[in-house]
């Protein structure tokens, strides 16, 4: 069965450091996303993307974030400058079409420690 | 607003025995819910959806849920617990105005004592 991968699982940085987090979505999908769970909360929306270009974002998604589809296989997102609070683990997502009865297929996620 | 609150962060059932974890959302347009379970380093698979049809939903695994508009509630059950449905389970509410934002609850950690 196709699934969404990541990499790194988890991902230890300095404060200040930029970090790329990877995913490959499933091949014949279009729609793909990034949300975070900081430790004991809930599992919150970042961005989603397509048709190499962001379709919505979040409050949390700033001028830090930055997400691109660099070749027909990865979808990354880069944080430019990592603060402490941007711990958290990562999930890529993709969706063969887009709106809100659409699947979502998640990644087993990048858990990112900045120190 | 969209919201989706789990009533329980945790639940304990015995093998054999049904399982229940609660879920209310909150949603100002006809919802699309969902339920995902996370098993230890894994990625969050589907169980289930709701999207306007029937409002029983089966799902994999022998789980199923009920969406009931006068309650705001989408609970899953599981008539007999397995050992391999010790998992964390997520309920997840989008409506026409968040369309691919999905909106999580704070998830369920569900043991199943042999």
């Amino acid at each position: 069965e196709p699934e969404v991968t990541q990499t790194p699982s988890h991902q230890v940085t300095q404060m200040g450091q930029e970090v790329i987090l990877r995913c490959v979505p499933i091949s014949n999908h279009l729609y793909f996303y990034w949300y975070r769970q900081i430790l004991g909360q809930k599992v919150e929306f970042l961005v989603s993307f397509y048709n190499n270009e962001i379709s919505e974002k979040s409050e949390i998604f700033d001028d830090q974030f930055s997400v691109e589809r660099p070749d027909g296989s990865n979808f990354t997102l880069k944080i430019r400058s990592t603060k402490l609070e941007d711990s958290a683990m990562y999930f890529c997502a993709s969706s063969e079409q887009s709106g809100e009865t659409d699947t979502q297929y998640f990644g087993p996620g990048t858990r990112l420690t900045v120190l | 607003a969209q919201s989706v609150t789990q009533l329980d962060s945790h639940v304990s059932v015995s093998e054999g025995t049904p399982v229940l974890l609660r879920c209310n959302y909150s949603s100002s347009y006809s919802p699309s819910l969902f339920w995902y379970v996370q098993h230890p380093n894994k990625g969050l698979q589907l169980l289930l959806k709701y999207t306007s049809a029937a409002t029983l939903v089966k799902g994999i695994n022998g789980f199923e849920a009920e969406f009931k508009k006068s309650e705001t509630s989408f609970h899953l059950t599981k008539p007999s617990a397995h050992m391999s449905d010790a998992a964390e389970y997520f309920c997840v509410v989008s409506d026409l105005r968040t369309g691919n934002q999905f909106y999580f609850g704070t998830g369920t950690s569900l043991t199943v004592i042999p």
